[in-house]
């Protein structure tokens, strides 16, 4: 099983910002089969990036995914107050397929 | 539009069956796997297993394998997580969501249904 490990656990940043969020793999992602989701309060997660860099429909180009093999990022520039939300990495590539354990971003 | 509608909250006491439902429209149901995520109060996602509806080729996270049954009705475009047995570890929000490509395991999930929040209690 590939055990994804994300950091930090909480990112507190200004509107504006930049925001960096890793995901670091236990074993190589298949194809860099790799997807970040973002999750609100009561809401059910949204796919934000797939196989690693592409844009899912409908996504800012704020949003940017990149990294290959065991390592990942997300990078959010420009942040604005309706990004605040927990961000899951999502593995693909073997099974069982396996998500990271989120990353919450908070906006001051 | 792509939609996936799941049925209401369940409250349920241990020991006691259940199972829960996700219809989809907007898209072919029959040619996309389709799977259930789980979500315990205040943690994060946990991939349960997918199905597909074409064929009833159902593949099992090995947590949950043996604990829950996942299928699908593609007659009627839904698809469903059973549980035979209740525990009060299995209280948690479920959703459901379709792969992205047609066919094919290797995708992530593009559209997520609402969630069904399970309350097994005595």
């Amino acid at each position: 099983e590939i055990v994804l490990t994300q950091s930090p656990g909480t990112l507190s940043l200004s509107p504006g910002e930049r925001a960096t969020l890793s995901c670091r793999a236990s074993h190589s992602v298949s194809t860099n089969y790799l997807a970040w989701y973002q999750q609100k309060p009561g809401q059910a997660p949204r796919l934000l990036i797939y196989d690693a860099s592409s844009r899912a429909t409908g996504i800012p180009d704020r949003f940017s995914g990149s990294g290959s093999g065991t390592e990942f990022t997300l990078t959010i520039t420009r942040l604005e107050p309706e990004d605040s939300a927990v961000y899951y990495c999502q593995q693909y590539g073997m099974s069982p397929r396996t998500f990271g354990q989120g990353t919450k971003v908070q906006i001051k | 539009e792509v939609q996936l509608v799941q049925s209401g909250a369940e409250v349920k006491k241990p020991g006691e069956s259940l199972k829960i439902s996700c219809k989809g429209s907007g898209y072919s149901f029959s040619t996309y796997w389709i799977g259930w995520v789980r979500q315990m109060p205040e943690k994060g996602l946990e991939w349960v297993g997918i199905t597909y509806p074409g064929d009833s080729d159902t593949r099992y996270s090995p947590s949950f394998q043996g604990q829950v049954t996942i299928s699908a009705d593609r007659s009627i475009t839904t698809a469903y997580l059973q549980w035979s047995s209740l525990k009060a570890s299995d209280t948690a929000m479920y959703y459901c969501a379709k792969l992205s490509r047609s066919g094919s395991t290797w995708s992530p999930f593009d559209a997520w249904g609402q969630g069904t929040l399970v309350t097994v209690s005595s």
